[in-house]
């Protein structure tokens, strides 16, 4: 099976920068997302790391290790609209032959002014 | 811009009762999924349906639930003698070829069972 590890707090000033770091152990490691979630709201896609290394969207960056099973979701100049939960996902091929995305239990990230 | 969409957006129902949550799965779109979110806790993952079967399913998804593709865009989720714990925020997603991690979430149906 999967399972991710992620903080379930944080609280940053509007402006700053905040890193979310989630570890994982899983096998038929296929990638890591970043989906984010407001309060009623669905998950929605932010972004997908297969390789190591950054990959940089707008204000978003997120950072995976294949080597160390981590990777971060950065978010730089905060603004109050990023206060929402924040979850990382492995995707794995379970071994069934299936694509199967597993969730971590989410951050819920605070913006505060 | 193509969306996933469920109905109904929240259904209450009685304990025992069996009820049935629908989804439009976009289109061209040839894998899908139901997850559930119990108010305050993490995504989990119900089952994937693939070329009109499932693919896999969680320890979650028991003899209580079923999944079916009825017709060429319909996908549904009938949870039968509905208990208590059956509450949560029942999610549909689908997702296209290749693995690119995105999966479309519709807005989910809120379950509440009395």
């Amino acid at each position: 099976g999967q399972s991710l590890e992620q903080p379930s707090e944080v609280t940053a000033v509007e402006g700053a920068i905040v890193q979310i770091n989630c570890t994982y152990q899983t096998s038929g490691f296929y990638g890591l997302s970043w989906y984010q979630q407001h309060d009623g709201g669905a998950p929605t896609f932010l972004s997908y790391n297969a390789l190591d290394g950054l990959e940089e969207t707008g204000r978003f960056s997120s950072f995976l290790s294949r080597s160390d099973s981590y990777g971060y979701l950065l978010l730089q100049e905060l603004q109050m609209k990023d206060s929402a939960s924040y979850f990382c996902a492995v995707s794995a091929n379970s071994g069934a032959g299936s694509y199967q995305l597993t969730f971590g239990k989410g951050t819920k990230l605070s913006v505060i002014p | 811009e193509p969306e996933v969409t469920q109905t109904p957006s929240h259904q209450v129902t009685q304990m025992g009762q069996e009820v049935i949550l629908r989804c439009v799965p976009i289109s061209n779109h040839l894998y899908f999924y139901w997850y559930r979110q119990i108010l305050g806790q993490k995504v989990e993952f119900l089952v994937s349906f693939y070329n009109n079967e499932i693919s896999e399913k969680s320890e979650i998804f028991d003899d209580q639930f079923s999944v079916e593709r009825p017709d060429g865009s319909n996908f549904t989720l009938k949870i039968r003698s509905t208990k208590l714990e059956d509450s949560a925020m029942y999610f549909c997603a689908s997702k296209g070829k290749g693995y690119t991690g995105e999966l479309f979430f519709g807005e989910g149906s809120r379950l509440t069972v009395l």
